[in-house]
């Protein structure tokens, strides 16, 4: 069975700093997506950046990047010059296969917190 | 740039009745799902929908539950008779199956029943 665990239910970080929201999966399908979602508290769910199984580089999207280690089964999204607007809700999904159904199995997330 | 977009916002029913959550997913893509969200939780799976059947449910969506594409635009999501603990932010998404790429989350509706 998938599984992804976010073990940070709260993160502070101060404006203009980086910060690394951890993630961990665990799945025995070869292939598989590992994304992850903001979700402010107006409540909409907004697709940050995406990383492939088989990718050979990390995903980088602006200011945001996925460490992603495959051996470690570790996904982590690192967010640069942290912003007062980036204080969300951070969830990490891992989605199976589309001939599997192609659900998005998330986290429990992380709730970040930028100071000024 | 094209959305999926969900109807009501916020619906409010009393326990034991029948509510059906709409959605207008992007036009061009053939893979629907529905997900809902208890306040203060993660995101949970409840079906995936493709060629007009389902590809698989989760074990919340049980025999109360049922998806439909009526007219090859709206996909709905209907509770035969809601109970309490189906007070949930529910979320409609889309995508084209081309790829592993982005399921596109609509707003929401928030279901809260009394």
């Amino acid at each position: 069975a998938q599984k992804i665990t976010q073990t940070q239910p709260g993160m502070f970080v101060q404006e203009k700093e980086a910060v690394t929201l951890d993630c961990t999966y665990d799945t025995s399908d070869p292939s598989y997506g590992l994304f992850w979602y903001k979700q402010p508290s107006s409540g909409e769910m907004i697709f940050l950046i995406y990383q492939g199984s088989y990718d050979q580089q990390n995903a980088t999207e602006g200011r945001y990047s996925l460490n992603f280690q495959k051996a470690r089964k570790s996904a982590n999204l690192v967010i640069s010059a942290s912003q007062l607007g980036d204080s969300a809700m951070y969830f990490c999904a891992m989605r199976s296969p589309l001939d599997q159904g192609g659900k998005l199995i998330f986290g429990q997330g992380t709730e970040l917190s930028v100071k000024p | 740039e094209p959305e999926v977009t969900q109807t009501p916002s916020h619906q409010v029913t009393q326990m034991g009745q029948e509510v059906i959550l709409r959605c207008v997913p992007i036009s061009n893509h053939l893979y629907f799902y529905w997900y809902r969200q208890i306040l203060g939780q993660k995101v949970e799976f409840l079906v995936s929908f493709y060629n007009n059947e389902i590809s698989e449910k989760s074990e919340i969506f049980d025999d109360q539950f049922s998806v439909e594409r009526p007219d090859g635009s709206n996909f709905t999501l209907k509770i035969r008779s809601t109970k309490l603990e189906d007070s949930a932010m529910y979320f409609c998404a889309s995508e084209t199956g081309l790829s592993y790429n982005e399921q596109f989350f609509g707003p929401g509706t928030r279901l809260t029943v009394l």
